[in-house]
């Protein structure tokens, strides 16, 4: 069963701290993952997208990485700003269909203080 | 500018209203996707559309239909909202790039009484 599972569920910093968020997935076959920021009441918005050759992508203050052969990615937050509090979906899509089906974690919920 | 609207933003509404929730993108993307999320849990795939007078059921069963008259309109619609409705509806859409990436509207929060 095509699953992708993120933690943690739940996450507290203080502002100006740095943090790594998990992704694990079991999608075959493989086409690329996405990081999401979804913001409350929001429409998750991209992040990065990583194909299956690609082990690190950066964007800005978030950089995620992927390693295929185990099936896990992280996504690294540096300097936390308090617009970061919002919640992270991982998100893998299989390349088995036309429609390129994607397979959504339930998303880790980060707080951040002042 | 490009992008992909929903309304309403929120909706309250009694049992056995029937409701249409909206959504357009001006993206000129052919496909086009509802999915429905409750708090803390994750997306589920209720209907897509492969382009023009084209329309699938998604993963998670639904009651709602939907219809692709024109390209960038992909309207879902409940006869009778019932409370297990209440919810939120996200919907997408995503052109011919290789990631097959898809652009998120802001979402409708429902809430059936």
């Amino acid at each position: 069963k095509n699953q992708v599972e993120q933690s943690p569920q739940s996450l507290i910093i203080l502002e100006g701290k740095n943090c790594t968020l998990q992704c694990n997935y079991t999608v075959s076959p493989f086409s690329n993952l996405r990081w999401y920021k979804q913001d409350t009441g929001r429409g998750p918005v991209s992040l990065t997208i990583m194909t299956f050759s690609e082990n690190t992508k950066s964007n800005g203050r978030y950089t995620a990485t992927l390693d295929a052969d185990t099936k896990q990615s992280s996504l690294h937050i540096t300097a936390s700003q308090l617009s970061d509090s919002a919640s992270y979906i991982c998100v893998v899509s299989d390349r088995g269909s036309t429609l390129g089906r994607l397979y959504f974690g339930r998303g880790t919920q980060l707080t951040v203080w002042p | 500018e490009a992008d992909i609207y929903q309304t309403p933003r929120y909706l309250v509404i009694g049992t056995g209203k029937k409701i249409t929730l909206e959504c357009s993108q001006t993206m000129g993307h052919d496909k086009m996707y509802w999915y429905q999320q409750d708090p803390g849990m994750e997306l589920h795939l209720i209907h897509y559309s492969y382009g023009v007078n084209s329309t699938e059921k998604g993963d998670l069963s639904s009651e709602s239909t939907v219809s692709r008259i024109r390209t960038e309109h992909f309207p879902l619609t409940l006869e009778s909202a019932r409370p297990s409705h209440t919810s939120q509806y996200l919907c997408a859409s995503s052109g011919e790039s290789s990631y097959n990436e898809q652009f998120f509207g802001p979402g409708t929060r429902l809430t059936v009484l």
